[in-house]
């Protein structure tokens, strides 16, 4: 069974451009959550996707930050426009609905370099 | 709302020796507790899991973390590194009563000297 994708692995961008990043969760998999580590700081939640709906986006930074998941399958999340600050490595999760804990399955990660 | 605090961020510590990474957490809810691992250049894997039941959890690795309730605390712990086990440790908690997100501590870097 394939893990949690995300592309690109690395991104390097020049602020002020638009970057969209993407997930692809483990196959039934309807719970997908974004989480980013900016440099030296803790991992931090960003949006918990349920299929397509928004379940929460508490974490979502400001709104230069876009997630969609149509079809309730992949997800991207659009930067616009980048800023230095964004700059850090985006994990994207997924986890079954019906599953005995949270146990969410995390995917490589993207590094974002905003110059 | 949850917290989780790892007092260390670097732990270096010979190969074959012992080692135990702490971990502390406060939430006003039940949780749940685990340990993740990224190392060099891969992404974030799951270590161990506490749901329930047995408060000493194990690895298919040789780790083992046990939770203290009244400590609210989660130390992960080997009793003989590999240089193998270099990476980034980090400790987590997530609300049982809801597929909540997961709150991470700030990570603890282990590096095994040979």
């Amino acid at each position: 069974e394939a893990g949690v994708t995300q592309f690109p692995s690395h991104s390097v961008i020049e602020k002020g451009q638009t970057v969209t990043l993407r997930c692809d969760p483990i196959s039934g998999h309807d719970n997908l959550y974004w989480y980013r580590r900016v440099m030296g700081k803790e991992i931090k939640f960003l949006l918990h996707f349920v299929k397509e709906s928004k379940q929460d986006e508490s974490g979502m930074p400001n709104n230069r930050f876009l997630a969609e998941r149509t079809g309730g399958t992949y997800s991207t999340l659009k930067v616009q426009p980048a800023e230095l600050e964004d700059s850090g490595v985006y994990f994207c999760a997924s986890s079954q609905e019906r599953g005995l804990s949270n146990e969410q399955f995390f995917g490589p990660g993207t590094r974002l370099t905003v110059l | 709302a949850q917290s989780v605090t790892q007092l260390d961020s670097q732990v270096p510590v010979f190969e074959e020796a012992p080692v135990e990474l702490r971990c502390n957490y406060s939430s006003s809810v039940s949780v749940y507790l685990f340990w993740y691992v990224q190392y060099p250049n891969q992404g974030l894997q799951l270590l161990l899991k506490y749901l329930s039941g047995s408060t000493l959890v194990e690895s298919i690795n040789g780790f083992e973390a046990e939770f203290n309730k009244s400590q609210t605390s989660f130390h992960l712990r080997k009793p003989s590194v590999h240089i193998s086990d270099t990476a980034e440790y980090f400790c987590a908690v997530s609300q049982k009563t809801s597929y909540d997100k997961v709150i991470f501590g700030p990570g603890t870097s282990l590096s095994v000297i040979p």
